[in-house]
């Protein structure tokens, strides 16, 4: 059965600073992986998508991750985080029955 | 494009009350999706339909939960009687066809049962 460990559940990290947030994933096939952030009160925003193709998939606000088969990781990251980066992030693994990991509450510190 | 709509954002109910969500996906959006988000945890799929009808329902508690997705465009969820376990967001989301196509989420529906 397909299922999302997000082993972070709190992360926080300086304006400015890097930021990786990890995902490892259990599929049976190629996996069709997604992040999503979401802030307080508001509903899912989709941040970047791999189907296939190139493992290092740009998406919105900055946001970048790389699929390792190897490894069963599809770790999201960015550069120099923002104090409006502030959120839960969700990675989600599958394609009609998506399975959606625990969270990591991201927190930024001045 | 106008976004996933939901009704109401909120609503607090006693246990073994009914209550009733509302969604309204995006226009041409043939896949709806009724999710369970309970705090601290990520979504959890409760039913997906195809146009009007369900691809999957296998997480819905379908002794109290129900929903139906009238002609293929807007949906409701239905709980009946609600327990304090149900306390949660439930968020709506759709697709232009399932599969890997991306989800659109709306806000979502918090509800507590007390």
């Amino acid at each position: 059965a397909q299922s999302v460990t997000q082993p972070d559940i709190h992360i926080t990290v300086s304006e400015g600073a890097s930021l990786e947030l990890r995902c490892n994933y259990s599929y049976g096939a190629t996996p069709y992986l997604f992040w999503y952030v979401q802030s307080p009160g508001q509903g899912l925003q989709l941040l970047l998508k791999y189907f296939s193709g190139d493992t290092l998939v740009q998406g919105i606000k900055g946001f970048e991750a790389e699929f390792k088969r190897s490894q069963s990781s599809f770790n999201l990251r960015k550069p120099s985080v923002h104090w409006s980066d502030a959120a839960e992030y969700f990675c989600a693994v599958g394609d009609n029955d998506m399975r959606f990991g625990a969270g990591t509450r991201l927190t930024v510190k001045p | 494009e106008a976004g996933v709509a939901q009704s109401p954002r909120y609503k607090i109910i006693e246990k073994r009350q009914s209550v009733a969500f509302w969604c309204n996906p995006i226009s041409g959006h043939a896949t709806l999706y009724w999710y369970q988000q309970i705090l601290g945890q990520g979504p959890k799929l409760l039913i997906q339909f195809q146009n009007n009808g369900v691809v999957d329902d296998s997480q819905l508690p379908k002794d109290r939960f129900s929903a139906e997705r009238l002609k293929g465009v807007d949906s409701t969820l239905k709980i009946q009687p609600a327990k304090l376990e149900d306390s949660a967001v439930y968020l709506c989301a759709s697709s232009r066809n399932g599969g890997g196509y991306e989800q659109y989420f709306g806000p979502g529906t918090r509800l507590t049962v007390t």
